[in-house]
Formats: C-alpha cells, sequence, structure tokens
C-alpha cells in the first residue's frame, strides 16, 4: 500500500537555524499536505500543495512538491522557540479516483534551543 | 469560523468497557474522518464518514464503530475496550471528498 517515509525523525537545533525536512513516496501522490502539530493539540495544516514543481510559502514556511510526484520538501527559516513541534507530511489515498482518508510520514519531531 | 470541535477531551476507562467520542465538523463540511494516533505510532487512519455513509475504515478490528448524524456531527465508538487503545483520537473535516482536512484538538483516551 501508500507509504510515506519521513525524514529525519528528529531534529535539534539553534534559533535562528535554517531547517529542511523531507517525505518520500514509492507512489505517486498528486497532492501533499504538510501539518505541525504542538503537544496535546491536534495537527494544523500549514502548507497544501497540488501541482508538480509546485513552490509554496507561508511566512518563514517554504514547501516544494516535487517532480516526480513521489516526494515533498518542508524548509523553515530563521527558526523561532515557538516553531516546536512534530511536523508530518500527508497525502491522500485514493478509491475508485476519488480522495479519501489522508495518509501520514511518522512525523520530524523539531526542538529549537534559544 | 468554528474549527472542529471534540468532546470529551479526555476520558479514563477499564478494559472491557465501552468508550464513545464525538467530533463537530467544521460549518459546512459534510465528510469526517477519525485517525488514531498512539505513542510512537503516527497517525493511523480509522474511520470516514460522507454525507452519513461509511466511506472507509482503516485496519482496526470490528469493535472500533462510529456513526455521522443528519448534522454531519459523528460519533466514535469503541467496545471491549483494550490497554492499547491508550490514544490520542484525533477528528478531521473536509468540505466533501477533498484532501484537505482540518483537525480537531482530540479526544485523550486512557484504558486502565
Amino acid at each position: 500500500g501508500q507509504q510515506l517515509n519521513q525524514s529525519p525523525q528528529s531534529m535539534f537545533i539553534q534559533e535562528g537555524e535554517d531547517v529542511s525536512m523531507n517525505c518520500t513516496s514509492s507512489s505517486i501522490f498528486n497532492t501533499w499536505l504538510w501539518y505541525k502539530q504542538e503537544p496535546g493539540e491536534g495537527p494544523v495544516l500549514l502548507i497544501a500543495l497540488y501541482k508538480a514543481g509546485e513552490l509554496t510559502s507561508n511566512g518563514r514556511l517554504t514547501a516544494q512538491f516535487g517532480i516526480t510526484r513521489k516526494d515533498s520538501f518542508l524548509n523553515i527559516s530563521a527558526s523561532i522557540p515557538s516553531d516546536v513541534g512534530i511536523y508530518f507530511c500527508a497525502g491522500p489515498q485514493y478509491y475508485g479516483g476519488s480522495q479519501g482518508n489522508l495518509i501520514f510520514g511518522k512525523g520530524t519531531k523539531l526542538s529549537v534551543k534559544p | 469560523e468554528a474549527g472542529v470541535t471534540q468532546s470529551p477531551t479526555h476520558l479514563i476507562k477499564t478494559r472491557g468497557q465501552q468508550a464513545t467520542l464525538r467530533c463537530s465538523p467544521i460549518s459546512g463540511h459534510t465528510s469526517v474522518y477519525w485517525y488514531q494516533q498512539a505513542l510512537g505510532l503516527g497517525l493511523q487512519f480509522l474511520l470516514w464518514y460522507d454525507e452519513g455513509e461509511e466511506r472507509n475504515r482503516g485496519n482496526f478490528p470490528p469493535r472500533f464503530s462510529g456513526r455521522q448524524f443528519p448534522n454531519y456531527s459523528s460519533e466514535l465508538n469503541v467496545n471491549a475496550l483494550e490497554l492499547e487503545d491508550s490514544a490520542l483520537y484525533l477528528c478531521a473535516s473536509s468540505p466533501g471528498q477533498q484532501e484537505t482536512q482540518y483537525f480537531g484538538p482530540g479526544t485523550r483516551l486512557l484504558v486502565l
């Protein structure tokens, strides 16, 4: 079945550094989503990508939809302490041509040292 | 606009009991999804409801069930609770069968 491989599993960085994480799949996805989850809360949608090669920004966050449609990248520039959390990539599972539930990567846990 | 809401926030049960978790989607959203997030296991898809019908279920036993009401809110029922059912249960909604899903804060279930 479809699986998403997300790396790295965790990152411990200094405030002000840039962060890069990625997600790969053996299957093609038509949509890539990036969520952030803080402790005790549900995931919050950060960026949605709908087209191969698309590069989309949301403040200091930039995500790209890989040209092969089998990968996606999320970059965070000039990290700050509130960036702490777990970042998940996700893609839709398809049923008979219709989108259904999401499949998630295992997450990248980001820790930022002030 | 109110987001996805879930109740209760926390639930403590003992083995063998039944748990009922509730979800209210964003106004106008007709699809509701349930996910289980157990420690160290990531988000696992449980159930998907759209327009009152169960559209798909994940790889979970039949003691995980649910329903969607005419107002599109949803209930997740877990029967014969086991210790490994302890997890954060997340509900998400979307406007119809779209991939962009918005999550609620979750219900943390602890089975003792």
